[in-house]
């Protein structure tokens, strides 16, 4: 089946620096990722759309420059946080969907727990 | 944009009993409706879905039902065993939007041996 590879799974970083966060889909080509971040014994909130080739579409609320998303290529996109802060600790995981034709079917990374100190 | 409301917050059941989670949805052009299970720091496992066109669908212990006037759908879990303990989530498929994948704020289930 659809796998999705995303890295790494636990960062640490320190306030103010950047941090990248990949997800590669290893046996498919994901034409259209999903980025959401998850605090604890909380829902998944989607914060940004990205088409491979397209700028990414940001949920409202969400900060553009703070939380770039990247979809050069059909099997990677990446989400980096820059200028990180300790509110921006949490649980980051991607899923790309497997089915346009109706739209069903979508395959998730094992996530990254970000901790920013 | 959707907005998936889902009920209750937490249960807790015995084991052997049934655990019903509601979800009602709010833009009826959304055609694609999955339960994830999610274990602490893991990503959502699909459990069961169900698409706009059919009312019910059933694996095993597992069943989801549909309703697309009301814009609800439910899970069903039968027989509750103690690793059914959990936290559930519906979503819901936004087809208009490029499948968007809209989530409820989850369930945590308790079953109790």
């Amino acid at each position: 089946g659809a796998v999705v590879s995303q890295h790494p799974s636990r960062v640490i970083c320190k306030s103010g620096t950047s941090v990248k966060i990949e997800c590669r889909s290893l046996d498919f080509q994901a034409t259209t990722m999903f980025w959401y971040r998850q605090f604890p014994k909380k829902s998944l909130m989607l914060m940004a759309t990205s088409n491979e080739g397209s700028k990414a579409t940001y949920e409202q609320g969400v900060e553009k420059d703070k939380f770039l998303i990247n979809h050069a290529s059909l099997t990677l996109s990446t989400l980096t946080v820059t200028s990180a802060h300790p509110e921006d600790s949490s649980f980051y995981i991607c899923s790309a969907l497997t089915d346009r034709v109706v739209y069903s079917g979508y395959t998730f990374g094992s996530g990254t727990r970000l901790t920013v100190v | 944009g959707e907005n998936v409301e889902q009920h209750p917050s937490t249960l807790s059941v015995q084991e052997g009993d049934s655990a019903v989670i509601k979800c009602t949805y709010s833009d009826s052009a959304s055609n694609y409706f999955p339960w994830y299970k999610q274990e602490l720091g893991k990503r959502p496992q699909l459990i069961i879905d169900i698409r706009s066109n059919v009312g019910e669908k059933k694996d095993q212990r597992i069943a989801v039902t549909l309703n697309k006037t009301a814009k609800h759908f439910s899970l069903h879990i039968t027989e509750t065993q103690p690793e059914d303990s959990a936290v559930y989530f519906c979503a819901a498929s936004m087809r208009n939007q490029g499948g968007k994948l809209i989530f409820g704020q989850g369930t945590e289930l308790s079953v109790k041996p």
